[in-house]
């Protein structure tokens, strides 16, 4: 069982409504990772973090897109005004450590559906 | 930039035949290939990995060997079973805290 925990594994949003949700990370574990994953299987990467620091993320001068791996809380991804395209499988993954060897442990994901 | 391709999108097979999934990439690093596993409504998760040339490297019956010189990672099974129905992602690490994945295979084993 996967000790990636993603909540909800569900979310259904209208166009334009705000969609968040949440990952707690492995134990121990302080490099996470958020992917789409679409209705192709495809992975698009969006953000990682090292603890509370942004290590990498796409362009996302729609600024619809926001994260954020707080301190002693789950980290958190949230889009602001939800669209059909956004519609996928929002996976978060968690790494031990940061080297290029390392595995990622990743949650079940949540599904968004943007109706 | 890092990229990997695979090839196949859908494989399908009767049970007790071999398998190979191509993955091929492209980076400037020396990097880690991975395979990572997806059952249906099931957290993707590792299957092998490896960063050295021309060994071969094995788990739960699947192997694969790092060629750099093709720069490949295909997956293989002898035999398949019922239960490696699954998607298949290739994954590439070239450092830095960057994973690139494959778009994926699904296979699917028939009885």
């Amino acid at each position: 069982n996967s000790k990636v925990i993603q909540t909800p594994r569900y979310l259904v949003k209208g166009q334009g409504q705000k969609a968040k949700m949440r990952c707690i990370p492995e134990k121990g574990h302080p490099v996470v990772f958020w992917y789409q994953q679409n209705k192709n299987n495809e992975f698009k990467f969006l953000i990682n973090f090292q603890n509370q620091e942004v290590l990498q993320q796409i362009d996302m001068t729609e600024k619809r897109f926001s994260a954020e791996c707080p301190s002693n809380s789950p980290c958190s991804l949230e889009i602001q005004s939800s669209e059909a395209g956004d519609s996928a499988l929002y996976l978060c993954a968690s790494s031990p450590g940061q080297g290029a060897n390392e595995r990622l442990f990743f949650g079940h994901g949540t599904k968004l559906s943007v109706l | 930039g890092d990229s990997v391709t695979q090839t196949e999108g859908l494989v399908t097979l009767t049970k007790g035949l071999p398998v190979m999934l191509n993955c091929t990439y492209q980076t400037t690093y020396s990097p880690f290939l991975f395979w990572y596993v997806q059952h249906l409504n099931e957290a993707p998760k590792l299957l092998l990995k490896s960063s050295t040339d021309n060994k071969r490297t094995e788990h739960q019956g699947f192997y694969a060997t790092l060629h750099k010189s093709s720069s490949s990672f295909h997956l293989q099974k002898s035999s398949v079973q019922l239960s490696d129905s699954a998607l298949y992602f290739c994954a590439l690490s070239p450092g830095g805290y960057k994973v690139v994945f494959g778009s994926g295979t699904r296979l699917l084993v028939s009885p």
